[in-house]
């Protein structure tokens, strides 16, 4: 079975610092991993995905993750904080039925970022 | 990339009564699936929308409940049936194409039950 851990459900940065939003995930097979985010009253925007290519995964608005397999770790990170970060984030692994992809997404139980000015 | 539309994208509605909530995809996906998002919380996948077929329900999620439909590749619909208050939450529509690999959501429809 598969499913993800979110070390931290809050995380306070001032503006202009650096960003960490850890996460854990457990998977009998090679896991395909995503990082979304939900800002207040809104959709989920997809940040950025892993499917077992580059291990370090570049997304949208200056984000990245890396995939850590010995360490079974996704943790994401942006070099500096923006105001408009401020919303929930949400690391996410796909759900496997044998080594195939079903295309249900587990949650983990989010973490919501504040950025302080 | 596909496009998810959602309605109603928000309702206030009566305890005891029923919602249906549209998905229309704006091409065929393999795949489409609904979540619930209850307040404070996480996303839980409650069903996948089967094409031609009853929905596949995950635990603790029955049809009774929840009955859906899928009777095409780009359309599904949820039913919140006999609502309480603990009905209150978000419900997002999904779909996946098993081709590209990629997976989109709607924007959620907002209920709250009274």
């Amino acid at each position: 079975a598969q499913s993800v851990t979110q070390l931290d459900s809050h995380v306070s940065v001032s503006e202009g610092t650096p960003v960490l939003l850890r996460c854990n995930y457990s998977s009998s097979y090679s896991p395909s991993l995503f990082w979304y985010v939900q800002h207040p009253n809104k959709g989920l925007q997809l940040l950025l995905k892993y499917t077992s290519a580059a291990t370090l995964v570049k997304g949208i608005n200056g984000f990245e993750a890396e995939f850590k397999k010995s360490e079974t770790s996704f943790h994401l990170t942006k070099p500096s904080a923006h105001m408009s970060d401020a919303a929930e984030y949400f690391c996410v692994v796909s759900s496997r039925s044998g080594s195939s992809n079903t295309g249900k997404l587990i949650f983990g139980q989010g973490t919501t970022l504040q950025v302080k000015p | 990339s596909a496009v998810i539309s959602q309605k109603p994208s928000r309702d206030i509605c009566q305890r005891g009564t029923s919602l249906t909530i549209q998905c229309q995809v704006d091409s065929q996906v393999t795949m489409m699936f609904w979540y619930r998002q209850q307040p404070g919380q996480s996303l839980t996948l409650i069903a996948t929308a089967n094409q031609g077929s009853e929905a596949t329900y995950e635990s603790g999620f029955v049809i009774d409940k929840f009955p859906i439909s899928r009777p095409n590749l780009t359309f599904s619909t949820l039913t919140v049936s006999n609502m309480s208050p603990e009905d209150s939450s978000i419900y997002l529509c999904s779909a996946w194409d098993r081709n590209t690999g990629e997976l989109f959501f709607g924007e959620g429809s907002r209920l709250t039950v009274l």
